[in-house]
């Protein structure tokens, strides 16, 4: 049972665009949002994070958005640029550990 | 300062031996996690080791087992491969309590089992 929805699985954007992804998740007791970057051949790196007493966190050209009530939360990248394209994954912590959606595989286009 | 390292960082079985991974933390981190990685796919939580202990577990059987060493190094090993654990293997390091400092992820061991 997947407990964190991502969506797009693939976004492709020109320079200078604002790729948008959502994630979407069911169980309360997540407590802590991050969001990770992975290139190929490496391990996730944390970008940025939020807790959901936050609605919203920014962090240079990249911000969170929280909406707890609805169980959703999404990533923004302002002035995207090709150095930006990777796969880009959601997850939500609990006492269980990390859980991670599907991933989303952005390509930034010069 | 030196991020998650894990050795090695490809590996070929065949199906139905045994094989050992292994991580050393971040400095200053004492909470070990290992994920499994698909190809496509988010990592999948295996376990995680604190003061040499699980402490929990995500939905992965017996097979998978792993160990925490005094100086918080860790190994995962994985009994009876079968084809289907061919994925990389991450490990994460944390210092517990300080989850506003998230996971740091080494780069991965590929293991691809035939």
């Amino acid at each position: 049972q997947q407990q964190v929805k991502q969506s797009p699985q693939s976004l492709i954007v020109q320079k200078g665009g604002i790729p948008i992804i959502n994630c979407a998740y069911e169980n309360t007791a997540f407590d802590y949002f991050p969001w990770y970057q992975q290139f190929p051949g490496k391990g996730p790196a944390l970008l940025i994070a939020i807790r959901p007493d936050v609605s919203e966190k920014k962090e240079g050209r990249f911000t969170i958005s929280f909406n707890k009530s609805a169980k959703q939360f999404s990533l923004h990248i302002m002035d995207s640029q090709p150095g930006d394209s990777a796969t880009y994954f959601c997850a939500a912590s609990s006492a269980d550990g990390l859980t991670f959606g599907k991933g989303t595989h952005l390509i930034i286009q010069p | 300062d030196a991020g998650v390292t894990q050795s090695p960082t490809h590996l070929i079985k065949t199906r139905g031996q045994q094989v050992t991974l292994r991580c050393s933390p971040k400095s200053g981190h004492d909470t070990v996690s290992w994920y499994q990685q698909a190809l496509g796919q988010g990592p999948q939580f295996i376990f995680q080791y604190y003061e040499e202990e699980e402490r929990q577990r995500g939905n992965f059987p017996d097979r998978f087992s792993g160990h925490q060493f005094p100086n918080y190094s860790s190994e995962l090993n994985v009994n009876a491969l079968l084809l289907g654990d061919s994925a990389l293997y991450l490990c994460a390091s944390q210092r517990t309590g300080r989850m506003d400092y998230g996971y740091t992820f080494g780069s991965g061991t590929r293991l691809t089992v035939v």
